[in-house]
């Protein structure tokens, strides 16, 4: 069974930094894309961005809303996918999920944490 | 970059079918996909390709696509089916868009 748990979600400053984890089982991770997918209070579903296999280069892909502030970076032998967020700003205030990604669509998503940015 | 465009709400009448529409410019020539999120759930796949179905999900919900409108149909809907659901495209310029949401009520 696919299990994805996330971690890391709370309260931060604008301008602070927090790294969300995910960590994966059920599957094999190494070879699986992976993104994360944001929902702020109330409202509907955003792409934050992705991270290919390193198969398949491991490159990654942002919305642009988090481009150059968030870093997506996946760890194999741990079986964990991270989401860095740099200079978070109020409207960054979601649930962050993770999610596998079965080429363009995210097939098993985690339950979410939440990230809070206010002063 | 590229829109997608669903009513805000859809109401229906249990055992009758609920048709959601999601809008775009010639989305007949890309792929859509659905979600179904419940009140504090994450979102589940229920329709990928315009019309596949991930396994579990039952045979009720059906996709359809073509010119500027994909449709998602839920048959003999279920007072289990109300919530919230997203249609979502990865656009050709590597960006995931995800429609605005339509609350499906159960009458």
């Amino acid at each position: 069974e696919v299990q994805l748990v996330e971690s890391g979600g709370g309260l931060v400053k604008p301008g602070g930094s927090l790294r969300l984890s995910c960590a994966a089982s059920g599957f094999t991770f190494s070879n699986a894309w992976m993104s994360w997918v944001r929902q702020a209070p109330g409202k509907g579903l955003e792409w934050v961005g992705r991270i290919k296999s390193k198969t398949d280069g491991g490159t990654t892909d942002y919305a642009a809303p988090v481009k150059g502030r968030f870093t997506i970076s996946r760890d194999d032998s741990k079986n964990t996918l991270y989401l860095q967020m740099n200079s978070l700003k109020t409207e960054d205030t979601a649930v962050y999920y993770c999610t596998t990604v079965g080429a363009t669509f995210f097939d098993y998503w985690g339950q979410g944490t939440l990230v809070t940015v206010s002063s | 970059s590229y829109v997608l465009t669903q009513p805000p709400s859809v109401s229906v009448a249990p055992g009758k079918t609920a048709r959601i529409t999601c809008g775009g410019n010639n989305i007949g020539s890309k792929s859509v996909h659905w979600y179904q999120q419940k009140p504090g759930q994450a979102p589940v796949l229920v329709i990928y390709y315009d019309s596949d179905r991930p396994s579990g999900i039952p045979e009720r919900f059906s996709g359809s696509n073509s010119g500027n409108t994909a449709t998602l149909t839920i048959s003999r809907v279920e007072a289990g089916d109300e919530a919230d659901y997203y249609c979502q495209v990865w656009d050709s310029s590597s960006e995931v868009v995800f429609g605005g949401g339509t609350k499906l009520t159960v009458l």
